[in-house]
């Protein structure tokens, strides 16, 4: 147990629809990250916050949008789903802000089923 | 933008028999980390190396970072099927990037 928490862990609707996944970190850190796995993909980076703010962006689309709230946890949006969007998304937490410096503990991933 | 691309894709190997995977950068790493992602389960962190030709050792797994610090590999000696996993080596710029990763498969 990496001490990082995602729900829902299963998710399945419709295209055009909007969903939220959520995540809360591990104690203490501040750092969280999401990332985006498809099919026999590898991990595709999509967001970094740190504190709160917005850190590092990825190859994330303009339908989905992010947010980490005061108490850490944070949100990941995605509107308009295409069949596309299915796969496993995963949220990482780490320490500090230095995204390619820290260890990153991964929660159990949400895995989004688009119809 | 920066790459990292890891061979093999995929490698089936006997229960007993070494297993290595190999990682290069497009780029110059500060450091490079490995994760391991079992199936169904999500990515977990085993090592980071920092220095120019670094070696560790965790047991049957070694792992290098090459003198130019632009790849990496992680060698298994006597894989078990414990072993069965994808292997992901990361390099960091102002975010980590994920390699390719390379699927192992062990046979009893």
């Amino acid at each position: 147990d990496s001490g990082v928490t995602q729900t829902p862990k299963h998710l399945i609707t419709a295209t055009g629809q909007r969903v939220t996944l959520r995540c809360s970190p591990r104690s203490g850190d501040l750092s969280v990250y999401w990332y985006q796995q498809s099919l026999d993909q590898g991990l595709q980076f999509l967001i970094q916050y740190y504190n709160g703010e917005e850190r590092a962006k990825g190859n994330i689309l303009e339908r989905f949008s992010a947010q980490q709230f005061p108490d850490l946890h944070s949100e990941l949006n995605l509107s308009s789903l295409e069949l596309g969007d299915s796969a496993l998304y995963f949220c990482a937490s780490s320490v500090e802000g230095s995204g390619g410096l820290d260890t990153q503990y991964f929660g159990p991933g949400t895995r989004l089923t688009v119809l | 933008g920066q790459q990292v691309m890891q061979i093999p894709q995929y490698q089936h190997v006997q229960e007993g028999e070494d297993f290595t995977t190999y990682c290069n950068s497009s780029t110059t790493l500060s450091n490079i980390q490995w994760y391991k992602q079992r199936p169904g389960g999500h990515p977990v962190f085993l090592i980071q190396l920092v220095k120019s030709g670094e070696v560790k050792k965790q047991k049957r797994l070694t792992f290098q970072f090459g003198e130019a610090k632009k790849n990496s590999s992680l060698h298994i000696t006597a894989t078990q099927t414990t072993d069965v996993g994808t292997y992901f080596c990361a390099g960091p710029t102002d975010k980590l990037i994920f390699g390719t990763g390379t699927r192992l498969q062990v046979f009893p």
